[in-house]
């Protein structure tokens, strides 16, 4: 069955470094959306993407994390300079979009962010 | 502004008994989809049942339903003859658009 698939599965980083999760998405779906996940929180809308370009974003998403699709099938999120508050489980989903979209998201595993 | 509201943090049932989590949500939009996703320990979430706004009649998957009201912009889910496996987040979602907003979250103990 096709799947998200999200790496690393856990990164460490010092503050005010720049980190990189990856993403791939399920192959025909067409929109792309990172969660954040503060542990044991609820689950926070990061950014949608479509058609290369973002569609829409969160108070959350501002000017240090960036989205890009810089190949046919990876999803990336980058953090460019990491606070401590961004230490959280971010998740990957994709959604088909179309004639049969039923709405539903297909979530990745995650990546767990812990920045010290 | 849509929103989405699960008012109950931690539920607990007793193993074979049955459930209701609850969800109300707010938005203006005619046309959207309602969820439920469960987070069990391992991380990932994945769906356990999907309602349109457009169907009056209530989803059903197996032990789990859903109580829609659309007026009252109500989407409870029940599960019944619960299992010690249905311990987990489970999270209320709204989709309007291709943007899927989630509650706060209601953890479920399962007792054997």
């Amino acid at each position: 069955e096709p799947e998200v698939t999200q790496t690393p599965s856990h990164q460490v980083t010092q503050m005010g470094q720049e980190v990189i999760l990856r993403c791939v998405p399920i192959s025909n779906h067409l929109y792309f959306y990172w969660y954040r996940q503060i542990l044991g929180q609820k689950v926070e809308f990061l950014v949608s993407f479509y058609n290369n370009e973002i569609s829409e974003k969160s108070e959350i998403f501002d000017d240090q994390f960036s989205v890009e699709r810089p190949d046919g099938s990876n999803f990336t999120l980058k953090i460019r300079s990491t606070k401590l508050e961004d230490s959280a489980m971010y998740f990957c989903a994709s959604i088909l979009a179309g004639g049969t979209n039923t709405g539903e998201l297909f979530f990745g595993e995650g990546s767990r962010l812990t920045v010290l | 502004a849509q929103t989405v509201t699960q008012s109950q943090p931690e539920m607990s049932v007793q193993e074979a008994e049955t459930v209701t989590l609850s969800c109300t949500y707010d938005t203006s939009e005619s046309d959207y989809y309602l969820f439920w996703y469960k987070q069990p320990p391992s991380r990932q979430m994945i769906l356990v049942i999907r309602q349109e706004a457009y169907k009056q009649q209530n989803a059903t998957e197996n032990r789990f339903s859903v109580n829609f009201q659309k007026a009252a912009k109500s989407f409870s889910l029940k599960i019944s003859d619960s299992q010690l496996g249905d311990a987990a987040m489970y999270f209320c979602g709204f989709t309007g658009g291709f943007k899927t907003i989630f509650g706060a979250g209601t953890r479920l103990f399962v007792k054997a």
